[in-house]
């Protein structure tokens, strides 16, 4: 059974500091997305990472994927407080996004 | 182009009563899935269909659930004799057949609570 681990399962930084949430799983797979969810809010997507040594970047946030360590990073830099959430990653072993299985989440929290 | 669409958006149900959630998936989208979230947890795979067809139920509790996406109308999925353990929110996300990067887009969600 595919497991998929975050951490830290909770973050509080402080303005203007970098830091990585990790996104580590159990089986082989070449498909990874991150997902950012506000408090009572959908998903929305933020990368779609599909093969080994894929590096997408938007504004502040990257995301990197290592297939053969198995492993999924999302690095902030310099957070401010909008960049406060719950930050999934989700693995999808079909190949096809046909059954995604999510990961604990990380929630975020930027403090002034 | 409107995005997924879920209703309601909050329910109330007593223990023992059905829940009906609605999913209507976002304009040339013909995959739906189904994905349940517990409170401070991550979203759960229920149920993978297509226009009139099942296919892949792995995530779906045995009994009193089921997921149907007729030809015409919304998917929907439906809960019979609700339990506590339902409370939940429940999300519906959709994707194009022709998408390559089979990205999922998820609606806002029906929050389940069972009184």
């Amino acid at each position: 059974e595919l497991k998929v681990e975050q951490n830290p399962l909770f973050l509080s930084m402080q303005e203007g500091k970098n830091y990585t949430i990790y996104c580590n799983y159990s089986t082989t797979s070449d498909r990874l997305y991150w997902y950012r969810q506000d408090p009572g809010k959908s998903l929305e997507s933020l990368f779609v990472l599909l093969s080994n040594g894929a590096v997408k970047q938007e504004g502040r946030l990257m995301a990197s994927l290592d297939t053969k360590a198995r492993l999924s990073t999302l690095h902030i830099t310099a957070a401010v407080h909008d960049l406060s959430a719950t930050y999934f990653c989700a693995v999808d072993l079909s190949g096809t996004a046909s059954k995604l299985t999510f990961g604990t989440g990380t929630r975020l929290q930027v403090t002034l | 182009n409107a995005g997924v669409m879920q209703n309601p958006r909050h329910l109330v149900r007593r223990r023992g009563q059905e829940a009906r959630l609605r999913c209507s998936p976002m304009k040339g989208h013909s995959h739906v899935y189904w994905y349940r979230q517990l409170p401070e947890e991550g979203l759960k795979f229920m149920v993978y269909l297509q226009k009139e067809n099942i296919i892949d139920e792995s995530g779906m509790p045995k009994e009193r659930f089921s997921a149907e996406f007729p030809k015409e109308g919304p998917s929907i999925l439906r809960i019979q004799q609700v339990v506590r353990g339902d409370s939940a929110a429940y999300f519906c996300a959709s994707s194009p057949a022709w998408d390559r990067v089979y990205e999922q887009y998820f609606g806002p969600g029906t929050r389940l609570t069972v009184t």
